[in-house]
């Protein structure tokens, strides 16, 4: 199985600032990598697929970035309905595998 | 636009069968493939399995030897069956359609709690 290694696993920011969170694949994925944003109680919900491509309907402060087995989540603003936790996922190869998750919380 | 919608018992005793059921509208089930999911109480996610609606199956080798998937294409539905389940298979089980290798569209999710 590709293991998917996520940090850091929380971080604390204020509303402004920039995020960055990271992903890591045990071996080259390509771009075949999505983003997911949960909140408590709530599904996920797709953010960014194939690396950098972003779903409909999601704000562009969201963005991805990378190729082969590093990743980047960024949130060039962060706003107070963007405290949540994000998971990256694999789609190379099957099983499917996900990051452990990144909390983001307020500062 | 995919609605899903996940039903089922929340309560499954040990080394019993889970059974969920996914109901799909918006789109013809024969459409798209579709996937389980699952997610411990606190914990991260975990990918379960696909299914077609020509009924073939891409399950997690982790959980192969357990899980049945099928589809029933005259009720816009799939399910899911778990058997021989522990304490370690309570999650929330959530139904979901996958775009490409992404997840775009998933159900509420609900909760499964194995216990005597």
């Amino acid at each position: 199985d590709i293991q998917m290694t996520q940090s850091p696993s929380s971080l604390s920011a204020s509303v402004g600032d920039r995020v960055t969170i990271t992903c890591r694949a045990s071996q080259s994925i390509s771009s075949y990598l999505s983003w997911y944003q949960q909140k408590p109680g709530k599904a996920p919900k797709l953010l960014i697929y194939a690396a950098s491509s972003l779903q409909s309907g999601v704000p562009s402060r969201f963005s991805g970035s990378g190729s082969g087995t590093d990743f980047t989540l960024t949130i060039s603003s962060l706003q107070p309905e963007d405290f949540a936790t994000y998971y990256c996922q694999q789609s190379f190869t099957t099983p499917r595998t996900f990051g452990g998750g990144t909390k983001v919380e307020i500062k | 636009q995919v609605q899903l919608q996940e039903s089922g018992p929340g309560l499954v005793k040990p080394s019993e069968t889970l059974s969920l059921t996914c109901t799909v509208s918006g789109v013809s089930i024969i459409t798209y493939y579709w996937t389980w999911i699952r997610q411990p109480p606190g914990k991260g996610l975990e990918w379960i399995g696909y299914i077609y609606s020509s009924g073939s199956t891409n399950y997690n080798p982790s959980l192969k030897s357990r899980v049945t998937m099928s589809v029933d294409t005259s009720k816009n539905q799939f399910s899911l069956k778990l058997s021989s389940v522990t304490a370690a298979d309570t999650a929330v089980y959530y139904c979901a359609s996958p775009v490409g290798g992404a997840f775009g569209s998933w159900g509420q999710g609900t909760l499964v709690t194995v216990s005597s």
